[in-house]
């Protein structure tokens, strides 16, 4: 049981340049989300996904889109990176429903946009 | 505007003694608090919640103080140990949905 699993740990970009960070969660979990942490600033949501086919933005979506493969899988793209979207990303997965208000999180991806 | 504020960017203590943290809100719609622990080059894991219907939670070491009229909440380490050296966020989740909130953070030092 890995738990929430993120790919690359590690990225630098040129501004402009494209990735997708890939994340998958193997507890199913109904939602799945999107932070990023930014000194000072704690972690702030980009998107989540309360359920397979569904996606919503966060508090700081501009830049960014996702895709929620399948229940496993929440995949956050940057299409023209921009420097301002350095930062460290992390994905996090929690039940659904009432009486579940725990969410659990990846490792995180340290992007750097040069 | 944060709705979720940790004023003390870090802070230091000494092994054995207490530690605590303190987190305020301005939404009077949240209804539920966590409280995670990030080690460096790891993701956030849960330590301790709360729910709005009480006023304190304790597990072990660590005891969350919710104080619903001054919108504070507190997390009590005692006694402090080496490992627990980490960054502590505050959360807060509102009645509907799932999404949290998170504070800035506070980095704890517990000197040996």
């Amino acid at each position: 049981n890995a738990g929430v699993t993120q790919t690359p740990k590690f990225q630098v970009l040129k501004t402009g340049q494209s990735m997708t960070l890939q994340c998958a969660q193997d507890m199913n979990h109904n939602s799945m989300y999107w932070y990023r942490q930014d000194p000072g600033m704690g972690l702030r949501l980009i998107y989540y996904s309360a359920s397979e086919g569904t996606t919503d933005k966060g508090e700081v979506p501009n830049g960014y889109n996702v895709s929620r493969l399948n229940k496993r899988e929440f995949s956050l793209r940057l299409e023209s990176a921009a420097p301002s979207q350095t930062s460290v990303y992390f994905c996090a997965s929690s039940p659904q429903g009432a009486g579940y208000n725990e969410q659990f999180f990846g490792p995180g991806t340290r992007l750097t946009v040069l | 505007d944060q709705q979720v504020k940790q004023n003390s960017p870090s802070l230091s203590v000494q092994e054995g003694r207490i530690s605590i943290l303190n987190c305020d809100y301005t939404n009077s719609m949240f209804d539920y608090f966590l409280w995670y622990k990030k080690y460096p080059a790891e993701g956030p894991t849960f330590l301790i919640s709360i729910s709005s219907i009480k006023d304190k939670n304790e597990d072990g070491r660590f005891t969350v103080f919710l104080n619903k009229s001054a919108k504070h909440l507190s997390l009590h380490i005692v006694p402090s140990q080496p490992g627990d050296s980490a960054v502590y966020f505050c959360a807060a989740k509102g009645i509907s949905g799932n999404m949290l909130t998170f504070g800035g953070g506070t980095r704890l030092m517990v000197k040996p």
